[in-house]
């Protein structure tokens, strides 16, 4: 049902730099902005990233995003052991369907 | 401090209709730009936006969904209500709340519903 497809799951030493896709379309990325949440195990998403590369206050510095055409990117750079969760982007996507916020499929990250 | 909570049956029967109601704290509904939304999360799965209401009482709903949803506030309780109508087992789910600031950036710890006869 997801419009916005990432891969399910990425991984990687405490320390190493991971990057997270999302691919969707000119009627949701292509045309509006990306936010990014951090679900941990247990607990309800928190916004991690909004407007395609803003960090809302008191996300570390380690997580970014970023945004091209229909694709859009979240990285964590020196991986800790904490940030083992899973992430969804989302958009507006404004299609024929009408006004609709969609998420992407999610991507469950491993600390090795 | 910004806080919302949600309520509702943990149980409901198919065919039933769902009454969830959003108690938050620590803004007002009646600020310009705010709104307050739903998203669930079936168990081991993403995502997926439900509804979304706007402090001018605008009202947005998932078009896979809209036929079955009503979204309210009461700005004087600071409560949102939503109600699904026609329950299946395909609706259980986690139901969140969450403050619209542009993004979803405040959100509920979620209330788990069942649907089960």
């Amino acid at each position: 049902q997801s419009v916005l497809t990432q891969p399910p799951s990425a991984s990687g030493t405490p320390g190493q730099r991971v990057t997270i896709s999302c691919s969707g379309s000119s009627s949701n990325i292509g045309s509006n902005t990306v936010n990014w949440y951090q679900q941990l195990p247990g607990t309800a998403p928190k916004l991690l990233i909004y407007s395609n590369n803003q960090r809302p206050s008191g996300v570390p510095d380690r997580f970014s995003g970023s945004k091209s055409g229909t694709s859009a990117s979240l990285a964590i750079s020196g991986l800790q052991s904490e940030d083992e969760a899973d992430y969804y982007c989302a958009a507006w996507d404004d299609s024929l369907n009408g006004y609709n916020y969609v998420f992407g499929t999610g991507t469950k990250v491993t600390v090795l | 401090q910004i806080t919302l909570k949600e309520s509702g049956p943990t149980l409901v029967k198919p065919t039933q209709t769902l009454t969830l109601t959003c108690t938050f704290s620590g803004f007002s509904l009646s600020t310009s730009g705010v709104g307050v939304g739903w998203i669930r999360q079936p168990p081991g799965k993403a995502l997926e936006w439900l509804a979304l209401i706007y402090w001018d009482d605008d009202k947005r709903y998932s078009p896979s969904l809209k036929s079955r949803l009503t979204i309210t506030k009461d700005t004087s309780k600071n409560q949102v209500v939503l109600t699904m109508t026609n329950m299946d087992p395909v609706d259980t789910a986690t139901y969140y709340c969450a403050r619209f600031g542009g993004p979803f950036d405040y959100w509920g710890q979620g209330t788990l519903v069942t649907v089960s006869s």
